[in-house]
C-alpha cells in the first residue's frame, strides 16, 4: 500500500458524459500527478500539481481539467468523453514534487466508456 | 526531448534463473534518473530501483540490479534467482532534473515458468 488513494477504482460510463476521479496523496505530500495508461498510448504523463498551483502539464486533452485542493486532495475531471479516453488512470504523490523525489502511485482508476 | 525504449514486449524465465530486461534512453540533458517500475495484475505501479545518472555505480535492492552504460544510454535491469512473484509487467522510466514528468517506456511483461 502506496499510502496513494484513489476513487473509484472502476468507472463505466457512457460517451458524451463527464466523470470526476479523485486522489488523496500520502500524508505529508505537496505534490500530485496524474498519468494515462491506455493500450495504445501507454504511460502518459497528464498533470501535476504542487500545494494546489499547477506545475507542470504533459498531453493532456482540451476536454480534461484537474485541481487540487487546499486539504490537497485532488481531482482530475474528464468531459465529453470518448471510446478513446478508456483508461487507467494514476495519480501519484510526491514530497515537493522535484527529483529525486519519489512518486508513489495509487492503485488506479479503471474508466470504461462504452 | 526525452525518449525511454524497451525493444522486449514479452520474456519467460524459469524459476530460481536469472533474467535481465532491456532498456535505452534518450536525453540531452546530463542530470536525470532512471528507474525500473514493476505491475503486477493488481495494476499497482511499484518502485523496483532507481538510478542516479550521476553515480558511477550500478544500483543494487536485493535481487534486483542495474547495469547502467551511460555512454551508451542502456539501463538494463537484472533479476536474480526469479521468483513467481515476480511475474509482471516491467516499466523503465526516466525523470531529468528540473522536471516533473516521468517518461516510461513501453513495458516488457515477463512470465516466471516454474
Amino acid at each position: 500500500d502506496s499510502g496513494v488513494t484513489q476513487t473509484p477504482k472502476h468507472l463505466i460510463t457512457a460517451t458524451g458524459q463527464r466523470v470526476t476521479l479523485r486522489c488523496s496523496p500520502r500524508s505529508g505530500d505537496l505534490s500530485v500527478y496524474w498519468y494515462q495508461q491506455s493500450l495504445d498510448q501507454g504511460l502518459q504523463f497528464l498533470i501535476q500539481y504542487y500545494n494546489g498551483e499547477e506545475r507542470a502539464k504533459g498531453n493532456i486533452l482540451e476536454r480534461f481539467s484537474a485541481q487540487q485542493f487546499p486539504d490537497l486532495h485532488s481531482e482530475l475531471n474528464l468531459s465529453s468523453l470518448e471510446l478513446g479516453d478508456s483508461a487507467l488512470y494514476f495519480c501519484a504523490s510526491s514530497v515537493d514534487g522535484t527529483p529525486p523525489d519519489e512518486q508513489f502511485f495509487g492503485p488506479g482508476t479503471r474508466l470504461t466508456v462504452l | 526531448a526525452q525518449t525511454v525504449t524497451q525493444s522486449q514486449p514479452e520474456m519467460s524465465v524459469q524459476e530460481a534463473e536469472t533474467v535481465t530486461l532491456s532498456c535505452t534512453y534518450d536525453t540531452s540533458e546530463s542530470d536525470y534518473y532512471l528507474f525500473w517500475y514493476k505491475q503486477p495484475p493488481s495494476r499497482q505501479m511499484i518502485l523496483v530501483i532507481r538510478q542516479e545518472a550521476y553515480k558511477q555505480q550500478n544500483a543494487t535492492e536485493n535481487r534486483f540490479s542495474v547495469n547502467f552504460q551511460k555512454a551508451a544510454k542502456s539501463f538494463s535491469l537484472k533479476i536474480s534467482d526469479s521468483q513467481l512473484g515476480d511475474a509482471a509487467m516491467y516499466f523503465c522510466a526516466s525523470i531529468i532534473q528540473g522536471a516533473q514528468k516521468l517518461v516510461f517506456g513501453q513495458g516488457t511483461r515477463l512470465t516466471i515458468n516454474p
